[in-house]
């Protein structure tokens, strides 16, 4: 079963662009993962869909400001533009099969 | 629209058995490729899988839970049941269900995710 490593934390200035991280262990570097955003006190937000060649599926209404991206076992979130709201935090999850979820990255906007 | 409502009790005993329904709305879970999951967050932690039940009644459960879950749907309601049995204060989390679509190689991912209810273990 695979297993996702996340930093546990980010922080970025407002208007500013953060690169978020998740690692895929070894022997999975060629899954697929979803990135999902929890706000405070909120109930997750599926973002996309993010596979080994970079293309990506955006859930409804996802802003163009969120890009993912992918480089062997690392897939990426680009936030752009960062705003209030985008104080978060995120969560990859992949199909193990099952639902595997990464740790969590905490991202603060300075 | 796709909507997902969780229901259950908010407190519970040590060994009690867990019940919680996910009442759904704006999609079958008849449809070919859909499914509805079950997670769960103890306060200040990260998301933990719980099971998974696919529109052909395929059912998948987290290996470490599986003995103490069950999973059942109700498509004439649509509505899906968890179960999870022996309750411990370990288990104080909010529980989240989720609308699943199928993705490549037969996986499933969430897509829509309910708002959660927070379950309280404590003798």
């Amino acid at each position: 079963q695979p297993v996702l490593t996340q930093p546990p934390s980010a922080s970025a200035s407002l208007g500013a662009s953060v690169k978020l991280t998740c690692t895929l262990s070894s022997g999975h570097s060629s899954y697929s993962i979803a990135w999902h955003q929890q706000q405070p006190e909120k109930g997750p937000r599926y973002l996309m869909i993010l596979n080994r060649d970079g293309s990506q599926n955006k859930g409804d209404g996802i802003p163009d400001r969120f890009s993912g991206s992918s480089s062997g076992a690392e897939r990426y979130l680009t936030i752009s533009s960062l705003q209030s709201e985008d104080e978060a935090d995120y969560y990859c999850q992949t199909w193990g099969p099952g639902w595997v979820f990464g740790g969590g990255t905490k991202l603060t906007v300075l | 629209q796709i909507t997902l409502k969780e229901s259950g009790p908010t407190l519970m005993k040590p060994t009690q058995t867990l019940t919680l329904t996910c009442t759904f709305s704006g999609f079958s879970l008849s449809t070919s490729g859909v499914g509805v999951g079950w997670i769960r967050q103890p306060p200040g932690k990260a998301l933990e899988w719980l099971a998974l039940i696919c529109w052909d009644d395929d059912k998948r459960y987290s290996p470490s839970l599986k003995s103490r879950l069950s999973i059942t749907k109700d498509t004439s309601k649509n509505q899906v049941v968890l179960t999870m049995t022996n309750m411990d204060p370990v288990d104080t989390a909010t529980y989240y269900c989720a609308h699943a679509t199928r993705y490549s190689s037969g996986s499933y991912y969430p897509h829509y995710w309910g708002q959660g209810t927070l379950v309280t273990v404590s003798s």
